[in-house]
């Protein structure tokens, strides 16, 4: 069964202080895996999509990175704007065009 | 990229009663789903909506209680029917692009049954 996890659950950073939320995944074949953000009362913004093992992508303070089987999300230097909620998603190859989402790393960052 | 409104954000409803949420795209796209966000949980796909035919629903979704419509390529509507509290939860419209793999996300409904 495809299944995404993510860890931890919350993140609480000082402003500057680096680290790396998680997202493991166990899928059939791997079409895509997806990073969004999402603000509290909004919808989930995309950052980021990856397709094979070795891919990075990066924007302003995030890098995405991706193994054959799991991804981080590495936050550099983090300001108290970046505090959101961080969700994974994965699309398999195989069976349907779902989209797999994890339950999210909250990231806190404080001033 | 694609911008999504939904309406209503939130609501506040009666035991029984039923709400349509609307889903309006400002381009065509390819897919719509319906997602339905708890509090600690991942987002979970209620159905995906197909434009001009039946809504395709995940296993514990069913026509009954979530109809939904998609009369043309940017538009969609879901329906909460015969409502409980278990339905409280925040539903979501998204959309796929063609020739783009992301989903774009409208702010979502925040529906709460008293």
């Amino acid at each position: 069964e495809d299944q995404v996890t993510q860890s931890p659950e919350a993140l609480r950073l000082q402003e500057g202080e680096s680290s790396s939320l998680n997202c493991s995944y166990t899928v059939s074949g791997l079409r895509g895996l997806f990073w969004y953000r999402q603000d509290p009362g909004k919808g989930p913004e995309f950052l980021f999509t990856l397709y094979s093992a070795g891919e990075e992508k990066e924007k302003e303070r995030l890098k995405a990175t991706l193994t054959k089987k799991e991804s981080f999300l590495h936050i550099t230097a983090p300001k108290p704007e970046d505090s959101a909620t961080y969700l994974c998603a994965v699309r398999a190859t195989s069976g349907t065009y779902k989209y797999i989402f994890g339950t999210g790393t909250r990231l806190k960052v404080l001033a | 990229s694609a911008v999504i409104s939904q309406k209503p954000s939130r609501d506040i409803c009666q035991r029984g009663t039923s709400l349509t949420i609307q889903c309006q795209v400002d381009s065509q796209v390819t897919m719509m789903f319906w997602y339905r966000q708890q509090p600690g949980q991942s987002l979970t796909l209620i159905a995906t909506a197909n434009q001009g035919s039946e809504a395709t629903y995940e296993s514990g979704f069913v026509i009954d209680k979530f109809p939904i419509s998609r009369p043309n390529l940017t538009f969609s509507t879901l329906t909460v029917s015969n409502m409980s509290p278990e339905d409280s939860s925040i539903y979501l419209c998204s959309a796929q692009a063609p020739g783009n793999e992301k989903l774009f996300f409208g702010s979502g409904t925040q529906l709460s049954v008293l």
